[in-house]
């Protein structure tokens, strides 16, 4: 397909699990963002890729988020030892170059218990 | 920082209404904004982007303008049907750093 795709788009983690969020952009898209969605609210900005390369992880909550794109297409946001308050629906977006028009995935619903 | 006000949180009209969506940002210097419309469980779509340089991008019964000096930004939306049934979120691209977005306006158009 030629947009933006999540996978899985729900997941239930139970409280101290690790997750594994996947993202794949649009082909030839060099920027690569990562928003975190809480119920009612506006996406959040967590972290952005410029092909491999992490520029800007200001936005990741704690030491227990991650995020790789080591070929600089796909990219995988981890979460380890989940707690409730990660319960959100992570959103990834692609570009063709960083200030240019974004274009969002679906998300993925993450519900911690 | 940038942060960004939609205004109002809820809106629900009669179907035929023309409508309007506001959305204010706190600091002028922006490369261009965004308007997405959010499904219930679903991702953004992109409806219109407005370059800094520009005042008003239309698509269809859309129509976005920008007044960048003044930190605004509206979303027209004409002739409402109930399949517009959204919410409607305002995204600000400073440029250099990821879009800060408003916490949207929900549209219910009611048959």
């Amino acid at each position: 397909g030629a947009g933006v795709s999540q996978s899985p788009r729900y997941k239930v983690a139970k409280r101290g699990q690790d997750v594994a969020l996947r993202c794949d952009p649009i082909s030839g898209h060099v920027s690569l963002f990562w928003y975190q969605q809480a119920l009612g609210q506006g996406p959040e900005f967590l972290t952005y890729f410029q092909n491999e390369a992490q520029l800007d992880k200001s936005g990741l909550p704690s030491d227990r988020f991650f995020a790789e794109r080591p070929e600089g297409s796909v990219s995988t946001l981890k979460i380890q030892r989940t707690q409730q308050e990660d319960s959100a629906v992570y959103l990834c977006a692609s570009s063709q170059q960083r200030g240019n028009e974004q274009y969002f995935g679906p998300g993925t619903r993450l519900t911690v218990t | 920082k940038q942060e960004v006000t939609q205004i109002p949180a809820a809106l629900s009209v009669p179907e035929g209404e023309n409508l309007v969506l506001n959305c204010s940002f706190t600091d002028s210097a922006i490369y261009n904004l965004q308007w997405f419309r959010q499904d219930p469980g679903k991702g953004l779509t992109s409806l219109l982007l407005i370059q800094s340089s520009q005042r008003e991008q239309t698509s269809g019964r859309l129509n976005a303008s920008l007044d960048k000096s003044s930190g605004r930004s509206t979303l027209y939306i004409a002739a409402s049907q109930p399949g517009d049934s959204a919410t409607y979120l305002c995204a600000v691209n400073p440029g250099n750093t990821p879009l800060v977005f408003g916490k949207g306006t929900r549209l219910s158009v009611i048959a």
